[in-house]
């Protein structure tokens, strides 16, 4: 079915562990994003993609790494986790619409928890 | 970066009411959107106004872009238990190259008791 997914939809970990958060769009979106939502403060951007092999920062990038190399694809990486990183991560997709806005459409979330 | 802010922050009303959530900056926006975000999902697009003035209606939400396009509310009439959830405004930067970044407020948890 046509959609974003991710992938897992909860983890658990440790601190210093490399962790991996996968997210797949099936509409062949320009636009690719990253957030994280913890209480109090809604959604805050960690990484956005352009294109394959086009991104940038966000609000929040520290400890995170982005890669796209195929537009359906664009995996977060958290190299070394810390606690502080413990949040719900939502990946979201777009195409920019003639006005210059775009309408994100995002997947379910992963609940990530660093013990 | 501009700053969304939203109030409430929390909102517990009764079946049947009336409900106004608002969404302010001091920055002016190309676009604003309202999203709502059910427990365990991801955000959905609600709305998307682009044009300061603009009253835009989705059943029983009604939605409101400042003349200015600094601001924007969110009224829904005789809210449903079904209602509930977290609702999200967000809002483009005017000018610039935005890439389709959205800012988001820290969002207005409703619960609607039956």
């Amino acid at each position: 079915d046509a959609g974003i997914t991710q992938s897992p939809r909860y983890k658990i970990t440790e601190t210093g562990r490399q962790v991996t958060l996968m997210c797949h769009q099936t509409w062949s979106h320009s636009y690719m994003f990253w957030y994280r939502q913890d209480l109090g403060h809604g959604l805050r951007l960690i990484y956005y993609s352009a294109a394959a092999d086009i991104t940038d920062k966000g609000e929040v990038p520290d400890g995170y790494v982005v890669s796209r190399s195929k537009t359906e694809n664009f995996p977060l990486t958290l190299e070394s986790a810390t606690r502080s990183q413990t949040s719900v991560y939502f990946c979201a997709s777009s195409e920019i619409l003639a006005r210059g806005y775009n309408e994100q459409f995002f997947g379910p979330g992963t609940r990530l928890t660093v013990l | 970066t501009q700053l969304l802010e939203q109030s409430p922050q929390f909102l517990s009303i009764q079946e049947g009411e009336n409900l106004t959530v608002y969404c302010n900056s001091s920055s002016v926006f190309s676009s604003l959107q309202w999203y709502r975000q059910e427990p365990g999902e991801g955000p959905v697009l609600l709305v998307t106004v682009v044009t300061g003035g603009e009253v835009k209606k989705l059943k029983r939400l009604t939605f409101q872009f400042g003349d200015a396009r600094k601001d924007s509310s969110l009224h829904i009439t005789a809210a449903q238990p079904g209602d509930t959830g977290l609702y999200l405004c967000a809002a483009t930067n005017a000018g610039g190259t935005s890439y389709g970044k959205l800012t988001f407020g820290q969002g207005t948890i409703l619960t609607v008791h039956p």
